[in-house]
This record gives C-alpha cells, structure tokens and sequence, in this order.
C-alpha cells in the first residue's frame, strides 16, 4: 500500500514567486496536515484540512494557503515567497480527526527561496 | 514558552547503554502523545503512541504523567542504528498535533 506522497521533491523559487506543494494521502486517510521544518528547527503546524475543509490554522500569514479535494488529496500554495520560506514542507494524514490518530508522513518537499 | 519542549540534547552514549528522553507539555488540551524519530532531512517515522499505564515495544518503552505533564521514552541496549532525532508530540482533539524540537542521540561504537 501506498504511503504518504509528496511533489514535487525540490522546488527552487525566487523571491516574490508563488509556489504549489501537493500531497497524496494514504489510501482512506481523510485528515491531511501541512508542517513547516526550517533547517536545523522543529516542525511548525501550518494546516489541517479534513474532509475537505480547513479545520485548523497555525501562526502563519495568510500567503500561507492550500485546500483538499474531493479524493483527500491536498495543495499548499505559499504566495509572494520570501527567503525565510525556505524549509522541508512536510505533508501528514491520518484515518480521521480523533486525537489518537497516528500521523504518516510523506518525504517533503524542499522549498529553497533564491 | 513552547507548548511541547525538549532537551535537544546531543545525548552521545556508547553501544548498549541505556538512554532516557523527557518531553514536558503545556497545553492541557492535548489528548494523545506520540514518539516519531526523524533521521536526518527525512520524514518523522512513527515510533510509538504513550500510554498513561505506560507501554514498551521491544527495547523501547514510553511513559506518561497527566499530572505531572510530562512523557519520556527509554531505550535499553543501544543500538548504532538508533542513531536518530526523536520527537515528541502531543495531539488535541482540534486535530493539531504540536511536535518538541527534537532529541538528538548518537550511539557510538
């Protein structure tokens, strides 16, 4: 079975550009969530999206956006780029939205902002 | 402060020691705690979920203290392959789970 799958692998963007991250859950997730990890820092919640809708926001700024479509799967779209943006964007799902539900991960996208 | 911290170590022990991670949390809404060990610019891999009674998979085993607001997770009989980050998370029913930054743990030979 599938894991988590995320693309593309590397993304290499100048600043002021938009970029667009895209994630496949498992087969039967619902629930996909988007982390930020800058090199050498812990993973920051960016988003939560489940069945759908946007269930969840972290402290990011609104260029920080994405959606989930009807087959779960997930787009995070970071518009006017700016250095600091450069980060393993990390895509997780889970089965559904219970707090024991494990999370999986995909591979991450590396985001470097030129 | 952090909702979830960490010692970031680096904890250096040598092959077939016995290691101990404490992960302290602040936010009480969280529900769920989990161990996921991140090797170097890979993805976290789940390691274990953490169990108020406390649970134990193989050489590791994971504890948690409501009241005290702490998990911690012990390896026994270190392993070069053990050589990893390991996170801490805690997981509320608003679906946002928050990870600590990470134990750093180097087995040498």
């Amino acid at each position: 079975e599938a894991g988590v799958t995320q693309s593309p692998t590397h993304l290499i963007k100048t600043r002021g550009q938009q970029a667009t991250l895209r994630c496949s859950p498992i087969s039967g997730h619902t629930s996909v969530y988007w982390y930020q990890q800058a090199l050498g820092l812990g993973l920051q919640f960016l988003l939560w999206y489940d069945e759908g809708e946007e269930r969840n926001r972290g402290n990011f700024p609104p260029r920080f956006s994405g959606r989930q479509f009807p087959n779960y799967s997930s787009e995070l779209n970071v518009n006017a780029l700016e250095l600091e943006d450069s980060a393993l964007y990390l895509c997780a799902s889970s089965l559904g939205q219970m707090s024991n539900e494990k999370l999986f991960f995909g591979s991450g996208t590396q985001l470097s902002v030129l | 402060r952090k909702e979830v911290e960490q010692d970031p170590g680096p904890f250096n022990v040598p092959e077939g020691a016995t290691v101990a991670f404490n992960c302290t949390y602040s936010n009480s809404a969280s529900q769920s705690f989990f161990w996921y060990r991140q090797d170097c610019r890979k993805e976290p891999k789940l390691l274990m979920s953490v169990y108020s009674s406390g649970n134990e998979d193989g050489r590791f085993t994971a504890q948690l203290n409501r009241a005290s607001q702490y998990i911690s997770l012990l390896i026994r009989d270190s392993k070069l392959s053990d050589s990893a980050t390991y996170l801490c998370a805690g997981r509320s029913n608003a679906g946002k789970s928050t990870f600590g930054d990470g134990t750093t743990l180097t087995v040498k030979p």
